[in-house]
């Protein structure tokens, strides 16, 4: 089956400066890459996807880049808030066989005032 | 959390006993989800339901089971053979079970073993 991993577990950053996190996927059928924010106590809500056939996708100060042939795609935050501080997790689907999603293990982001 | 809302916040359980954890949506969705998050771990799907009345194991269905008997409600029980279930249970839904619709998640409960 599917298995993503994720780095780094976690990140510090100062305000305004950019933040990276990277996924590795195994499943080389998996042509969905959604990204979710979890603040504490709350279940994760979406905020960014990439489909296979595209290798960036970008919204507003966040973006996604994915490469297919490395089996591994990132997560771009710029000019970070303190209200980015949450913890991000990647995930990887196929639309044949299973279709869940298989979740990384996720990445405390803290943002310094 | 969208429409979906799970009950209750807290739960705890004792040895040997069963417990069911309700979740509920009204974004008249097809497909719903259970993951168990443990500290420090990703989301790991106990069981989803693609339609009412269907449901599948997901990675870690020992312990636990589900009933559809209604599209809003996908109740999760965790049963006495579950051995470790302190964890965090989220509950999520998406518009038709494919796999590239969004997944909108509830807010969890947390599940203690007294």
């Amino acid at each position: 089956g599917e298995n993503v991993e994720q780095h780094p577990s976690t990140l510090s950053v100062q305000e305004g400066d950019s933040a990276v996190i990277k996924c590795t996927y195994s499943d080389s059928a998996s042509n969905y890459f959604p990204w979710y924010k979890q603040e504490l106590g709350k279940g994760p809500q979406l905020i960014i996807d990439i489909r296979s056939n595209v290798g960036e996708k970008k919204d507003q100060r966040i973006a996604v880049t994915l490469n297919k042939t490395a089996k591994h795609f990132s997560l771009h935050i710029t000019e970070t808030q303190p209200e980015d501080s949450a913890v991000y997790f990647c995930a990887a689907s196929r639309d044949t066989g299973r279709r869940a999603l298989t979740f990384g293990s996720g990445t405390r982001l803290q943002v310094q005032p | 959390d969208g429409g979906i809302t799970q009950s209750p916040k807290y739960l705890f359980r004792k040895e040997g006993q069963n417990v069911t954890l309700s979740c509920e949506q009204n974004l008249n969705h097809d497909a719903m989800y259970w993951y168990r998050q443990d500290p420090g771990q990703g989301l790991r799907l106990i069981y989803y339901s693609q339609i009412v009345n269907d449901f599948q194991k997901g990675d870690i269905a020992e312990g636990y089971s589900v009933s559809r008997e209604k599209k809003e409600s996908f109740p999760l029980t965790v049963t006495s053979a579950q051995k470790n279930p302190t964890a965090f249970y989220l509950c999520a839904s998406s518009l038709a079970g494919r796999s590239q619709e969004t997944q909108y998640f509830g807010p969890g409960t947390r599940l203690l073993v007294l």
